[in-house]
């Protein structure tokens, strides 16, 4: 199986700061790779798919880039609502999530 | 509006089988572009894809599951469901069901876009 590794698994940030998480790929996955947020209790929320896509009704301050086996997802001006853990997921070979990393206050 | 409702018992003794249900309700699931799935969640193991099927029965499992997994689709119900079996501690976890969508336009990137809100299933005896 590919591997996913995130960085940071956690943060500390304040309303309206810039936010960037990193995902890497065990080896090359082309854009073959999709952000989501989960707060507590409730199920992933799609964010971005195809490495820079951003899914509809998602907010514009969210934003996905890379490719091949770096990736980022950028918070560009963080929200109260915005506190959450994401993940990625790449879908270039068996479907495998990242660790996730836990955006808090 | 698309909505995933899965269900079933939330304690499952171990050697057993795990079995859940989900119903999709907004839309229906015979539809080409789709796959319908189940996910689980654990602290030790974090998101997992257990595997997902197609409305025509069409199945792909992950190699983790490979042996002990077995997705159904009944299109007449608009259901699908999950079996694990042999099922030990180190199955305990939230379960979820869910869409998977493969392409957009002539994007591929397979992803989850609709999920149920989660199962927590504990084994044990």
């Amino acid at each position: 199986d590919i591997q996913m590794t995130q960085s940071p698994s956690s943060l500390s940030a304040s309303v309206g700061d810039r936010v960037t998480i990193t995902c890497r790929a065990s080896q090359s996955i082309n854009s073959y790779l999709n952000w989501y947020q989960q707060k507590p209790g409730k199920a992933p929320k799609l964010l971005i798919y195809a490495a820079s896509n951003l899914q509809s009704g998602v907010p514009s301050r969210f934003s996905g880039s890379g490719s091949g086996t770096d990736f980022t997802l950028t918070i560009s001006g963080l929200q109260p609502e915005d506190f959450a853990t994401y993940f990625c997921q790449q879908s270039y070979s068996t479907l495998t999530f990242g660790g996730g990393t836990k955006v808090e206050i | 509006q698309l909505q995933l409702q899965d269900s079933g018992p939330g304690l499952v003794k171990p050697s057993e089988t795990l079995s859940l249900t989900c119903t999709v309700s907004g839309s229906s699931i015979s539809t080409t572009s789709h796959y319908w799935s189940w996910i689980r969640q654990s602290p030790g193991k974090g998101l997992q894809w257990i595997g997902s099927i197609s409305y025509r029965g069409i199945t792909s499992y992950s190699p983790s599951f490979q042996t002990r997994v077995t997705i159904s689709v009944d299109t007449s119900k608009n259901q699908f469901s999950l079996r694990l079996s042999s099922v030990t501690a180190a199955d305990t976890a939230v379960y979820y069901c869910a869409r998977r969508t493969d392409w957009v336009g002539d994007l591929s990137s397979p992803f989850f876009d609709y999920w149920g809100q989660g199962t927590l299933v504990t084994v044990s005896s």
